[in-house]
C-alpha cells in the first residue's frame, strides 16, 4: 500500500516563499508528481520526479529523494493566485494522492 | 483547459439508486482513470482503464465499476448508492499510466450527493 503524509495547511504572506514537504512509504514507486487543486476545480499538473534532485520550473521547484522517501514542492515569489490545494502524488501504475496542503496566501 | 470533459457536473441522488457518470478523455489518449475525492481530501483511485480493459483497480467494492469505449471514452457506474458516496469524482486521461510517467489530465469532476 501507499502511506503519503503532507501538512494539511500552510500560510503565507505575498512575495513570500513556502516550502511544503511530502513524505512517503510505498510498495512502489515510479515517481512524484505534484498537483495544484483551486477550490472546486480539477487538479492541474505541476510538476514530476523520477530521479533524485531538484527540477525547477519558474516560480516552482520540486524536489525529490528516494532513498528518504522525501519530496518537497517550493513555491516562490508567492502571488495571490498560489492560493490553493497542492497535492503530493506517488506512481506505480496508478497515482496514490495524499490529502493535500492547503495554501493560504494573505497580503 | 485539458480537454476531459466530464458530465454531468452536479447531480444528488438519495440512497440505494444507481447512477451513470461519464467521461470523454483528451484527443490521443488511450488510459483513463476514475478517481474518488472526498471533501478536504486527496482524490482516491478507483479503478483504470486501457484500451478498453481495467488494468488496475483500488480499495472500492464491486458495485462500482467502469466501461472504457472504443473512441476512449469512459463511464463509471455505481449501484446501491450510500451516503458516503457523495464525492466529486475525477477522470483522468492519460497517454500511458502514470508508472510510465505519463501525466494525468483531470476533467472538471463530477460532483455527486447522495441523501
Amino acid at each position: 500500500g501507499q502511506n503519503i503524509d503532507q501538512p494539511t495547511e500552510m500560510t503565507a504572506t505575498e512575495g513570500a516563499i513556502v516550502q511544503i514537504n511530502c513524505t512517503y512509504q510505498t510498495s512502489g514507486f515510479n515517481g512524484l508528481f505534484w498537483y495544484q487543486q483551486h477550490a472546486g476545480e480539477a487538479p492541474t499538473f505541476l510538476s514530476y520526479n523520477v530521479l533524485d534532485g531538484l527540477e525547477e520550473k519558474g516560480r516552482f521547484s520540486s524536489f525529490l529523494s528516494r532513498s528518504k522517501g522525501y519530496s518537497y514542492l517550493l513555491l516562490k515569489e508567492l502571488q495571490m493566485k498560489d492560493s490553493a490545494s497542492y497535492l503530493c502524488a506517488v506512481s506505480d501504475y496508478k497515482l496514490s494522492f495524499g490529502a493535500g496542503t492547503t495554501v493560504t496566501v494573505r497580503a | 483547459e485539458t480537454g476531459v470533459t466530464q458530465s454531468p457536473t452536479h447531480l444528488i441522488k438519495t440512497r440505494g439508486q444507481q447512477v451513470t457518470l461519464r467521461c470523454s478523455s483528451q484527443s490521443g489518449h488511450n488510459t483513463v482513470s476514475w478517481y474518488q475525492q472526498a471533501l478536504g481530501q486527496g482524490p482516491q483511485f478507483i479503478f483504470q482503464y486501457y484500451r478498453e480493459e481495467e488494468n488496475g483497480r483500488g480499495n472500492f467494492p464491486p458495485r462500482f465499476s467502469g466501461l472504457q469505449f472504443p473512441n476512449y471514452s469512459s463511464e463509471l457506474n455505481v449501484n446501491a448508492l450510500e451516503l458516503d458516496d457523495s464525492a466529486l469524482y475525477l477522470c483522468a486521461s492519460s497517454y500511458g499510466t502514470p508508472g510510465e510517467g505519463g501525466e494525468l489530465f483531470f476533467g472538471e469532476g463530477s460532483r455527486l450527493t447522495v441523501l
